[in-house]
């Protein structure tokens, strides 16, 4: 089955470390976008890629980086400079015109 | 650009009641309306969908939205609840912009009560 994959679903964090969530689809999308979930604040978009090799900054892009050199794959890195980066991660993917399918999201928590 | 405002942050119903979580969008050209419904610690799931035809849209399990150009809004309903419809819900919109990214409401908390 098709779908769009998110691991690990529960991650933790130290201050001052980099961590990278995954993200893969098999749905040959070509949109991808990356989103951060807290309570009462909906979902708010970090980045998001058109095409491969190419993306751009959403509204809280500070303290992140993704990279997208192939069409299924699409990883969020959660700098040292995100100062609160506690919270839930949502990835998904969208082939155009339609809507979004998300992933499973992961869950990072900084220790 | 386009935006999306879900009236009710929260919305408490007793089982087997009818429920309406609304929404309301703004934009400038024809839009694409969609529901996603959230359950805790997952993904959101797409719940239905508007693109064109008919205004009334239905989910699987019983949901139902309607398209109402002249007032703008996408309301969400369901003429009895269960206590497995328990989850947060959020409206989105899509509308040609260079791409069709979606705009999405901050979402509405539907708690049933037993």
């Amino acid at each position: 089955d098709g779908g769009i994959t998110q691991s690990p679903k529960y991650l933790f964090r130290k201050e001052g470390q980099n961590v990278t969530l995954s993200c893969e689809q098999n749905l040959n999308h070509d949109a991808m976008y990356w989103y951060r979930q807290d309570p009462g604040q909906g979902l708010r978009l970090i980045y998001y890629s058109q095409i491969v090799n190419d993306f751009q900054k959403g509204d809280i892009a500070e303290g992140y980086s993704v990279s997208r050199e192939k069409k299924e794959s699409f990883p969020l890195t959660v700098t040292s400079a995100q100062k609160n980066p506690t919270a839930f991660y949502l990835c998904a993917s969208q082939t155009t015109g339609n809507g979004y399918t998300f992933g499973s999201g992961t869950r990072l928590t900084v220790v | 650009a386009q935006s999306v405002t879900q009236l009710d942050s929260q919305v408490p119903v007793f089982e087997e009641a009818p429920v309406e979580l609304r929404c309301n969008y703004s934009s400038s050209v024809s839009v694409y309306l969609f529901w996603y419904v959230q359950y805790p610690n997952q993904g959101l799931q797409l719940l239905l969908k508007y693109l064109s035809g008919s205004t009334l849209v239905e989910s699987i399990n019983g949901f139902e939205a309607e398209f109402n150009k002249s007032q703008t809004s996408f309301h969400l309903r369901k003429p009895s609840v269960h206590i497995s419809d328990t989850a947060e819900y959020f409206c989105a919109v899509s509308a040609w912009a260079g791409s069709y990214q979606l705009t999405f409401g901050k979402g509405t908390k539907l708690s049933v009560i037993p």
